[in-house]
């Protein structure tokens, strides 16, 4: 089945840095990528997905980007803020109704 | 903006009892999903629901696992026997629609289940 691997776990930039969150997906079927922020004591919620048919996509600050060969996909936030500063997962889904989920990544950023 | 909601926010049970866990999707929205978080660890896939069946289950979602659509508004988990290691944060989604190549799911807040 699909394995969804993240990293770095931890991530710690300074205010107005960029961070970025890399991911590799195993199952070759997978065409569905959506990034989560999970605040603590909430749900996740999505940022940002991106589909197999595009190798890039973005949204005021953060972006996302697919590399189908290599089965990778990455997020990038740019001119980082406090608030930014949460949980990251990232996610695959070949179609079905199953979504497989990266370990996530703590993000903190020091103003 | 409408959203998931779950309760209770934080159950505690006894071992070997059973708990329902309560979540409200979002209205308009067909699909509906239970996840896991054990603490510290990676959201985990239990199950989806779709006109009033099971879709697709994980290996976790064993026998002692339930869930169900009461009403029109209304969709549960059900845990028959609880374990130890179902201790977790359970999450409810739920999606508009099931496109191919999947669909963008909404999470409510979870809830807390701590087994004693």
């Amino acid at each position: 089945g699909e394995n969804v691997e993240q990293h770095p776990s931890t991530l710690s930039v300074q205010e107005g840095d960029s961070a970025v969150i890399k991911c590799t997906y195993s199952d070759s079927a997978s065409n569905y990528f959506p990034w989560y922020k999970q605040e603590l004591g909430k749900g996740p919620q999505l940022i940002i997905d991106i589909r197999s048919n595009v190798g890039e996509k973005k949204d005021q600050r953060i972006a996302v980007t697919l590399n189908k060969t290599a089965k990778h996909f990455s997020l990038h936030i740019t001119e980082t803020q406090p608030e930014d500063s949460a949980v990251y997962f990232c996610a695959g889904n070949t179609g079905g109704f199953k979504t497989i989920f990266g370990a996530g990544t703590r993000l903190f950023v020091k103003a | 903006e409408p959203e998931v909601t779950q309760t209770p926010s934080h159950q505690v049970t006894q071992m070997g009892q059973e708990v329902i866990l309560r979540c409200v999707p979002i209205s308009n929205h067909l699909y509906f999903y239970w996840y896991r978080q054990i603490l510290g660890q990676k959201v985990e896939f239990l199950v989806s629901f779709y006109n009033n069946e099971i879709s697709e289950k994980s290996e976790i979602f064993d026998d002692q696992f339930s869930v169900e659509r009461p009403d029109g508004s209304n969709f549960t988990l059900k845990i028959r026997s609880t374990k130890l290691e179902d201790s977790a944060m359970y999450f409810c989604a739920s999606s508009e629609g099931h496109l191919i190549g999947g669909q963008p799911q909404h999470f409510g807040d979870g809830t807390r289940l701590s087994i004693l």
